[in-house]
């Protein structure tokens, strides 16, 4: 299994809502990241993941709060998010640390109303 | 903050022609690499070129890196519709925890 996979492809929710972002791979990679693209921009970086310890982006609102259930998941638990917030959540993975190849999922489209 | 920056940002040309955009960045680098992103997508890796290589090649794209002047460009050849899409660089650097940092990025356009 050579890929990254995000559920769901879409999602719509309002601003009282909590929702989840699935990510999993299973390339026994040992670093994945979750990152935010808004149109015609390059991907941000939000979290890393590298070798379980979590490395946070201090400009991310707490309102975004990755979690790690094991070395092949993570997840983005949302919670009171606004509409700035719609973007493509996209995930990716690599081999060892953040400087090597990074593998990317296809996406989660987020729309908060 | 991002740390590359492309030109042009956007770019228009005919199947069969090459292309080259071109990547500037601003620290030391352990690596460069460039991705490609069809419309909204995921990124896919093309291509790593390292700190210590000065061109590299895979099928129709070249890369070269040019570390005195913080540079990269990379070269499609042949273009083809099907290579239409953004095109990233991004940059690998050899300490600290987010140590990928990505370009402007490049918009192709390749007309049949």
């Amino acid at each position: 299994d050579t890929e990254v996979t995000q559920t769901p492809k879409h999602l719509v929710m309002g601003m009282t809502n909590k929702k989840s972002l699935k990510c999993e791979q299973h390339m026994g990679h040992r670093a994945m990241y979750w990152y935010k693209q808004k149109a015609k921009k390059p991907p941000e970086l939000m979290f890393v993941y590298s070798y379980e310890k979590l490395s946070i982006n201090e400009s991310v609102p707490s309102r975004f709060s990755p979690e790690c259930p094991n070395s092949s998941l993570l997840n983005l638990h949302l919670h009171a998010l606004q509409p700035e917030d719609s973007a493509l959540y996209l995930c990716a993975s690599s081999i060892q640390g953040p400087g090597e190849t990074q593998y990317f999922g296809p996406g989660t489209r987020l729309l908060v109303l | 903050s991002q740390q590359g920056e492309e030109d042009p940002q956007a770019l228009s040309i005919q199947e069969g022609e090459n292309a080259t955009m071109n990547c500037s960045y601003k620290t030391s680098i352990n690596n460069l690499q460039w991705y490609r992103q069809n419309s909204g997508r995921g990124l896919v890796h093309l291509i790593l070129i390292r700190s210590n290589e000065r061109e590299k090649h895979s099928g129709r794209l070249r890369v070269t890196l040019d570390t005195s002047k913080k540079s990269s460009s990379l070269l499609i050849t042949a273009s083809r519709a099907a290579d239409t899409a953004s095109y990233f660089c991004a940059t690998g650097l050899q300490t600290g925890a987010n140590n990928l940092f990505f370009g402007t990025g490049t918009r192709l356009t390749v007309i049949p």
